[in-house]
């Protein structure tokens, strides 16, 4: 299995601002996933995060509204942008082991105010 | 549309029972099959993954696959209350660049 930590853990925030959620994995991996999951939901993918290429995003998630960073195979941030309060949810990322399993992090819980 | 589908439940098992989860999915091409748990307020944690035709045990867990049918099942045996949880079944994509297809997640009440 694989460690994998995200920060913050929660956070409040206001509408119009920011927020930068990191994910460092204790391993090199070539694909780390970003997530969202709304409570009682499953989860829907925002994005791939492969090393040294852009991201590559699903369909209604923009690079405008979630910036992507993934400088080395165990770091990458995912950025809400100009928020509202339908962006809040829980963001996950997850990284791609063998056979395609994934890993989670623990989650990050945004509330936007 | 590739698709995953799972009975969203809730499944209510008495303990010490089998709890029996199910999951269908459409992509005839998908060879890699997961199942995950996840608490209320946690993260997914992988738990089986199967990946050719028949049985794979692992403790009280039994993860069954049928490509034919295209259905994979969990089976928990000897159910425990702290296994009450969501449990998300995941499928690779055959052309979705190693992204998994999530289904909608049973919920799982162990009865005491």
């Amino acid at each position: 299995s694989a460690v994998i930590s995200q920060k913050p853990s929660r956070d409040i925030c206001q509408r119009g601002t920011s927020l930068t959620i990191q994910c460092q994995v204790d391993s090199q991996v070539t694909m780390m996933f970003w997530y969202r999951q709304q409570p009682g939901q499953s989860l829907t993918l925002i994005a791939t995060a492969n090393q040294g290429s852009e991201a590559t995003y699903e369909s209604g998630f923009v690079i405008d509204k979630f910036p992507i960073s993934r400088p080395n195979l165990t770091f990458s941030t995912l950025t809400v942008s100009n928020m509202s309060p339908e962006d809040s949810s829980i963001y996950l990322c997850s990284a791609k082991y063998l056979h395609y399993e994934q890993y989670f992090g623990p989650g990050t819980r945004l509330t936007v105010t | 549309q590739k698709e995953v589908e799972q009975n969203s439940g809730p499944l209510s098992v008495p303990e010490g029972a089998i709890a029996s989860l199910n999951c269908t999915y459409s992509d005839r091409g998908s060879q890699s099959f997961f199942w995950y748990r996840q608490y209320s307020g946690k993260s997914p944690e992988l738990i089986m993954s199967i990946y050719s035709n028949g049985d794979k045990e692992d403790g009280r867990f039994t993860a069954q696959l049928n490509k034919a049918s295209q259905y994979v099942s969990l089976l928990i045996r000897d159910s425990q209350p702290s296994d009450s949880a969501t449990y998300l079944c995941a499928v690779n994509g055959a052309d979705s660049n190693y992204q998994l297809i999530w289904g909608a997640g049973t919920k799982l009440i162990i009865k005491p």
